[in-house]
C-alpha cells in the first residue's frame, strides 16, 4: 500500500461549482497536513495547513482531516478559472522534517 | 514577497557529467531542502539541511548526491555522475525553523534532462 495516496483526476468542473479533492493515508504517525497548490511548472504553494482532525476554513478554501479514516479533504467552493491547477496533498510526522506527498490531482475550472 | 529563487530554471547534461543546482533561500530561513518530482510522478523528499549538516536524507539521495551552502545565501545539490533517471524537476524550499509546523516554501524548480 503506498503511503500517501491521491484520487487521480483529471477533474473538470464549471465555474462556479465546488471541487472535492481527496488523500488517505497509511501510516498512522502522519500529524501534520497541507495542501499544496502547483501551477504548471512551478513550484508548490502552500494552500493550508492542518494539524488535528476537523475542518479549517480559508476564504473558499475548507480542509478536513479525518485521522480515524486516515482521509484528508480539500472543498474549493465557487471554483474560479484561476483556481485550475495541479492539488497536492502532503503530510509529516512529528519525528522528521520531510513531506510525503500525494501524486496531485489536476483540476480545470472551465469559464 | 520574499521568495525561493532557483538557477538555472532549465539545464541540459550528458550522462556521467556532474551538475550543481543552484538556489537562494529566503533569507530569514535556517532549514533547507532539496525535493524531486519525475515526469508523472510524486514529489518526492531528497534531503533536508540545517547549521551546514544534513539533517535527514531519503534513500534516493545516495552518495552520487551532496549538499552544501557555500555562502551566506546559496544553497546547493550537487549530482556527480548523472544518470538518466535523474531526469526530473528538482525543487529547494525553505523554512524559518525546523519545528514540525513550519511551513516549508518552494522555489519554482530546476528542469534537469539527462540524454
Amino acid at each position: 500500500q503506498k503511503e500517501v495516496e491521491q484520487d487521480p483526476g483529471p477533474l473538470s468542473v464549471p465555474e462556479g461549482a465546488i471541487v472535492s479533492l481527496n488523500c488517505t493515508y497509511s501510516n498512522s504517525a502522519f500529524q501534520y497536513f497541507m495542501w499544496y497548490r502547483q501551477y504548471s511548472r512551478k513550484g508548490p504553494e502552500l494552500l493550508m495547513y492542518t494539524y488535528s482532525s476537523g475542518n479549517k476554513e480559508d476564504g473558499r478554501f475548507t480542509a478536513q482531516v479525518d485521522k480515524s479514516s486516515k482521509y484528508i479533504s480539500l472543498f474549493i467552493r465557487d471554483s474560479q478559472p484561476s483556481d485550475s491547477a495541479t492539488y497536492l496533498c502532503a503530510m509529516s510526522t512529528s519525528n522528521d522534517y520531510k513531506l510525503s506527498f500525494g501524486a496531485g490531482t489536476t483540476v480545470t475550472v472551465r469559464a | 514577497e520574499p521568495e525561493v529563487t532557483q538557477t538555472p530554471s532549465h539545464q541540459v547534461t550528458q550522462m556521467g557529467q556532474e551538475v550543481i543546482l543552484r538556489c537562494v533561500p529566503i533569507s530569514n530561513h535556517l532549514y533547507f531542502y532539496w525535493y524531486r518530482q519525475i515526469l508523472g510522478q510524486k514529489v518526492e523528499f531528497l534531503v533536508s539541511f540545517y547549521n551546514n549538516e544534513i539533517s535527514e536524507k531519503s534513500e534516493i539521495f545516495d552518495d552520487q548526491f551532496s549538499v552544501e551552502r557555500p555562502d551566506g545565501s546559496n544553497f546547493t545539490l550537487k549530482i556527480r555522475s548523472t544518470k538518466l533517471e535523474d531526469s526530473a524537476m528538482y525543487f529547494c524550499a525553505s523554512s524559518r525553523r525546523g519545528g514540525r509546523r513550519e511551513t516549508q516554501y518552494f522555489g519554482p524548480g530546476t528542469r534537469l534532462l539527462v540524454l
